[in-house]
C-alpha cells in the first residue's frame, strides 16, 4: 500500500500570498497517477489536478501541480478568498487508492 | 451537467445492514467507472470501492470493508449501489459516490454530496 504524507498539516497565509503544499509517497506512484482535491466545509471534494500536473476543467491557472515519482506538490500562486480549504492528494494508479491526510490552508 | 445524488444513509445498529444508492444524471452512466469514498466525522477521505464501467464485472475494495460491502450498478436505472453488511462503529461516515473520468479510468472526476451513515446502539 502506498502511504501518502502531506505537509504541512496547516498552512496559515494571507490572500495574495503563495501556497505550496507537499505530498510525499512511500513508494513511486506509477505513471504519475497522482490527483489533488479541494474540499470546503460542508462540501464534497472537487478535482483540481490529475496525472500530477494536469488541471481539471474549470480550474484557474493560478493552481498548478508538479512532481513525479514520490514527491509531488500543489502550488497556488496567489491565494484568493475561495482557496482557503482543505487539500488532499490521492494516488489512483494501483490498489488501494489511498489519500493523504490533508493540508488545511487557513486565513492568517 | 454531471449530477450524483446519494441516498439510503441513516442510523443503524452495530451488526446491521444498509444499502446506499447513487443516482446519476447528465452523462452516459454505463460508460464510466464508479467509486465509493467515505469520510468519518472530522477526518480525511478513505476510498472504499470501485466498479468497472459497462457490465461492472470488475470490483475492488479496501481491506477495511472487504467481505462486508458489495458494490454494484444498474445501468438501466443509472444507479450505483453499496450493500453494507455487518456494520461496525468505525463505518460511521459520510459516504460519497464518485464518477470515474472515463470508461477505464481510476481517477474520480466528480463527486456527489454524500449520504450519512451512523452506526450506533
Amino acid at each position: 500500500e502506498i502511504v501518502l504524507t502531506q505537509s504541512p498539516g496547516t498552512l496559515s497565509l494571507s490572500p495574495g500570498e503563495r501556497a505550496t503544499l507537499s505530498c510525499r509517497a512511500s513508494q513511486s506512484v506509477s505513471d504519475n497517477y497522482l490527483a489533488w482535491f479541494q474540499q470546503k466545509p460542508g462540501q464534497a471534494p472537487r478535482l483540481l489536478i490529475y496525472e500530477a500536473s494536469i488541471r481539471a476543467t474549470g480550474i484557474p491557472d493560478r493552481i498548478s501541480g508538479s512532481g513525479s515519482g514520490t514527491d509531488f506538490s500543489l502550488t497556488i500562486s496567489r491565494l484568493e478568498p475561495e482557496d482557503f480549504a482543505v487539500y488532499y492528494c490521492q494516488h489512483y494508479g494501483g490498489l488501494p487508492r489511498t489519500f493523504g491526510q490533508g493540508t488545511k490552508v487557513e486565513i492568517k | 451537467e454531471v449530477h450524483l445524488v446519494e441516498s439510503g444513509g441513516g442510523l443503524v445498529q452495530p451488526g446491521g445492514s444498509l444499502r446506499l444508492s447513487c443516482s446519476a444524471s447528465g452523462f452516459s452512466f454505463s460508460d464510466h467507472t464508479m467509486n465509493w469514498v467515505r469520510q468519518a466525522p472530522g477526518k480525511g477521505l478513505e476510498w472504499i470501492s470501485f466498479i468497472s464501467s459497462s457490465s461492472g464485472s470488475t470490483q475492488y475494495y479496501a481491506d477495511s470493508v472487504k467481505g462486508r460491502f458489495t458494490i454494484s450498478r444498474d445501468n438501466a436505472k443509472n444507479s450505483l449501489y453499496l450493500q453494507m453488511e455487518s456494520l461496525r462503529d468505525e463505518d460511521t461516515a459520510l459516504y460519497y459516490c464518485g464518477r470515474g473520468y472515463g470508461s477505464g479510468s481510476w481517477l474520480i472526476a466528480n463527486w456527489g454530496q454524500g449520504t450519512l451513515v451512523t452506526v450506533s446502539s
